[in-house]
């Protein structure tokens, strides 16, 4: 059974360029959650998904930023406009669902922008 | 509303024992236990709920007072393997599914 995958490992973007990040969650899971880390920090929540549905967005920034999780395909978080405060490492998760069940974390996307 | 984790740094020898505690100044419905090297991924340790169920899947147990609004992570007879950064994420609503991490424990474990 595969993890959860993530893509692009690595991604170097110029500031205001759009950075699109990818998140395919384990089989079986329809469940997906994104988190930032900064470097030596904790993980911040971001936003939860369902398909086709934005459950809890209030880690987002207001602005620059946008998450999804179509019925087909991955989910993507999307930053428009990067810029250097932008740079951190990106985790997706991923749960089956049922409540306060446990979440599996990809491998990560690390975002550098110059 | 982050939770607190003390120690924020503890370093073993091979063998010994640790304890990381978690605490946090909201009711909590569970705690979630990652452990993390450098630069990988989080790896799921263990899940404790309200009400006393408890998930895990390593030689590794916690324990979770409601009343205190605490969790701690017990690992015994500490292996090598066992280095890395520590994180409680907990969940304060049934079924939010949104996790606040602590910000970490860093764990060395020396031969």
């Amino acid at each position: 059974n595969a993890g959860v995958m993530q893509n692009p490992r690595h991604l170097v973007r110029r500031r205001g360029q759009e950075a699109r990040l990818r998140c395919s969650p384990m089989k079986g899971h329809s469940h997906v959650y994104w988190y930032r880390q900064l470097p030596e920090e904790g993980l911040k929540f971001m936003v939860y998904l369902q398909k086709e549905n934005i459950i809890d967005e209030s880690g987002m920034p207001k602005e620059r930023f946008s998450a999804e999780f179509p019925k087909e395909g991955p989910s993507i978080l999307r930053i428009q406009q990067v810029v250097r405060g932008d740079s951190a490492a990106y985790f997706c998760a991923s749960s089956p669902g049922r409540p306060s069940y446990e979440q599996y974390f990809g491998p990560g996307t690390r975002l550098t922008v110059t | 509303q982050q939770p607190v984790q003390s120690p924020q740094a503890v370093i073993l020898r091979e063998g010994e024992d640790a304890v990381i505690n978690c605490s946090s100044s909201k009711a909590l419905y569970s705690v979630h236990w990652y452990r993390q090297k450098h630069g990988e991924a989080p790896v799921f340790l263990m899940i404790l709920l309200k009400g006393g169920e408890q998930k895990g899947h390593e030689k590794i147990s916690a324990s979770f007072n409601e009343k205190k609004q605490q969790s701690s992570l017990y690992l015994t007879a500490s292996q090598l393997s066992y280095s890395g950064t520590y994180f409680c994420g907990t969940e304060d609503v049934q079924g939010a599914q949104k996790l606040v991490f602590g910000q970490g424990t860093r764990l060395t474990i020396n031969p």
